[in-house]
């Protein structure tokens, strides 16, 4: 079974551009969840979907959206970068219910010049 | 709102020596609960879970953890590591029920490092 395949798995933008990240969850999975890690806040949460709703929304400017297709592969955008949006994007799936674990993919790290 | 605090940041050990990361969380309610590891440019791996029945569960490559619910804590445990063991532990927790969809709450992270 395919795990959470990730793209690009690096990015390098300038201040001002915008970005899209793309992940395609494990087969079956209907929940997408996204994380940004950085070594000064950790792991934070920024939303999940579930069949192409948003469900759930953390802490992050309205720069931070997201969508999920009916085939449940999810795109998160970043606008207007900013040199602290270099991270590292996790993106996560699940079966969405009671608590099914989430399952990671590799990541894209993102870099802002 | 639920928070995890990893009590150490970073642990070292010899190899085939006894290890145990910390985890306690703090929630008004229910909660489930992870172990993930990270090794160096990857994603997150899970270790085990705790989603309910027995308080000791075991999870891959031969780690083990115990829910106490009355001190909040979810401590990790291998009793003899390997070099391949060194990476990045995090403890997390995922709200039960209610309208927190799917945002696991993180720990900091532990850093273990195996010596030879």
């Amino acid at each position: 079974k395919a795990g959470v395949t990730q793209t690009p798995r690096y990015l390098i933008k300038t201040r001002g551009q915008q970005v899209t990240l793309s992940c395609s969850p494990i087969s079956g999975h209907r929940s997408v969840s996204w994380y940004q890690q950085t070594p000064g806040q950790g792991l934070q949460f920024l939303f999940e979907y579930f069949s192409e709703t948003q469900r759930n929304k953390g802490n992050f400017p309205g720069r931070f959206s997201g969508r999920q297709f009916s085939n449940s592969r999810s795109e998160m955008n970043v606008s207007t970068l900013e040199l602290g949006d270099s991270a590292l994007y996790l993106c996560a799936s699940s079966q969405g219910t009671g608590g099914q674990p989430q399952h990671f993919g590799d990541g894209t790290r993102l870099s802002i010049l | 709102a639920q928070s995890v605090t990893q009590l150490d940041s970073q642990v070292p050990v010899f190899e085939e020596a006894p290890v145990e990361l910390r985890c306690n969380y703090s929630s008004s309610v229910s909660v489930y609960l992870f172990w993930y590891v990270q090794y160096p440019n990857q994603g997150l791996q899970l270790l085990l879970k705790y989603l309910s029945g027995s308080t000791l569960v075991k999870g891959i490559n031969g780690f083990e953890a115990e829910f106490n619910k009355s001190q909040t804590s979810f401590h990790l445990r291998k009793p003899s590591v390997h070099i391949s063991d060194t990476a990045e532990y995090f403890c997390a927790v995922l709200q039960a029920g209610g309208t927190s969809y799917g945002k696991l709450t993180f720990g900091q992270g532990t850093i273990l490092t195996v010596h030879p």
